[in-house]
């Protein structure tokens, strides 16, 4: 289907372990995004990609690293999870951001580190 | 930097009532606006943004918004609310031909009471 995925919808970890959370989008967007999504925080950006092999740091960037290989895929990766991980993370893609285009968002991974 | 405000993390109104949420932004630069729902346990998805065309822009779902730059605000409304609008909704900026993601609001959670 096209659009944008998510996976997986919900992973729970321990406090150490790496996760990758991953991202795939049909639309060829050149943009793509991760946010995380806690309550009374709204949603804030972890990391981003212009283009494949072009990433840059967000507003919360620790902890994550990202990796664009392909146009299509942004997965993020959790390396050594901790406590304060646990949040809802949602992947994002768009057209050129600097000429008004939306963001088109993934239906989140709920991810609960214990 | 760029920033949002909502105004209000809950509102209540009637159903057939008239729904305003509101939201003002910093921006140092021209902004593009967005407005997005989320419903539980979905992503978002874009009611309407602005783009720096129309001031009064129309969105989906009845939703309508005006971008005011006196006033630096960007509230949403929708005449008459149904049952089917209580969601979380949230107001987001990116500064003019920034590509660095979205800077969110913290979210209005809309109720409707029958």
């Amino acid at each position: 289907d096209a659009g944008i995925t998510q996976s997986p919808r919900y992973k729970i970890t321990e406090t150490g372990r790496q996760v990758t959370l991953m991202c795939h989008q049909t639309w060829s967007h050149s943009y793509m995004f991760w946010y995380r999504q806690d309550l009374g925080h709204g949603l804030r950006l972890i990391y981003y990609s212009a283009a494949a092999d072009i990433t840059d740091k967000g507003e919360v960037p620790d902890g994550y690293v990202v990796s664009r290989s392909k146009t299509e895929n942004f997965p993020l990766t959790l390396e050594s999870a901790t406590r304060s991980q646990t949040s809802v993370y949602f992947c994002a893609s768009s057209g050129r951001p600097g000429q008004g285009a939306s963001e088109f968002f993934g239906p989140g991974t709920r991810l609960t580190v214990l | 930097a760029q920033s949002v405000t909502q105004l209000g993390s809950h509102v209540s109104v009637s159903e057939g009532a008239l729904v305003l949420l509101r939201c003002n932004y910093s921006s140092s630069v021209p902004p593009y606006l967005f407005w997005y729902v989320q419903y539980p346990n979905q992503g978002l998805q874009l009611l309407l943004k602005y783009t720096s065309a129309a001031t009064l822009v129309k969105g989906i779902n009845g939703f309508e918004a005006e971008f005011k730059k006196s006033e630096t605000s960007f509230h949403l409304t929708k005449p008459s609310a149904h049952m089917s609008d209580a969601a979380e909704y949230f107001c987001a900026v990116r500064e003019g031909g920034g590509a660095d993601g979205l800077t969110f609001g913290k979210g209005t959670h809309l109720i409707i009471q029958p």
